[in-house]
């Protein structure tokens, strides 16, 4: 079965400073990985996506992710975090795009 | 172009009551996916429907919870004599076609008293 774990339950940052948010998954075959963002009392943003091709993917807001197959590993990154990046992030895994199947997520706060 | 909208935002039931939520896809979807998100947890994938036809249904609760999605109108999640453990935040999410990315709405938040 597919899972998602997001071992980071809350990260804090300065402002600035360089941001990765883990994620490792199980999945039997070539997985279709995504990186969503929620801000509070709102939907999910698609940040970025991987499929096939180059395994590191730029996405939105600056942020980039690469996929590891050794270390079944999709870890989020940006080199200077903002204070409106503060929201929570979300790793996903699917089979194609369908059935996503997300991990717990990661709280993102950003100080000063 | 306006994204995925789900209404209500909020919905307050007492137990026993049902509880209707609803979902229309951005425009030129025909592919919705409704997914529940329990406090603290991930989104759970619930449901996943096509025009007319329930694609899969692996997801959802064997009794009190079903979906639909017909020709016209928007997608309805329902959930028949609610339960507390049923307060949490249901989203929805559409796309164009099965290969396609999931564009999620801002959900729905119920809460069950």
């Amino acid at each position: 079965a597919q899972s998602v774990t997001q071992p980071d339950i809350h990260i804090t940052v300065s402002e600035g400073a360089s941001l990765e948010l883990r994620c490792n998954y199980s999945y039997g075959a070539t997985p279709y990985l995504f990186w969503y963002v929620q801000s509070p009392g709102q939907g999910l943003q698609l940040l970025l996506k991987y499929f096939s091709g180059d395994t590191l993917v730029q996405g939105i807001k600056g942020f980039e992710a690469e996929f590891k197959r050794s270390q079944s590993s999709f870890n989020l990154r940006k080199p200077s975090v903002h204070w409106s990046d503060a929201a929570e992030y979300f790793c996903a895994v699917g089979r194609g795009f369908q059935k996503l199947v997300f991990g717990t997520g990661t709280r993102l706060l950003v100080s000063p | 172009n306006a994204g995925v909208m789900q209404n209500p935002r909020h919905l307050v039931r007492r137990r026993g009551q049902e509880a209707r939520l609803r979902c229309s896809p951005m425009k030129g979807h025909s592919h919705v996916y409704w997914y529940r998100q329990l406090p603290e947890e991930g989104l759970k994938f619930m449901v996943y429907l096509q025009k007319e036809n329930i694609i899969d249904e692996s997801g959802m609760p064997k009794e009190r919870f079903s979906a639909e999605f017909p020709k016209e109108g928007p997608s309805i999640l329902r959930i028949q004599q609610v339960v507390r453990g049923d307060s949490a935040a249901y989203f929805c999410a559409s796309s164009p076609s099965d290969q396609e990315t999931q564009y999620f709405g801002p959900g729905t938040r119920l809460l069950v008293l």
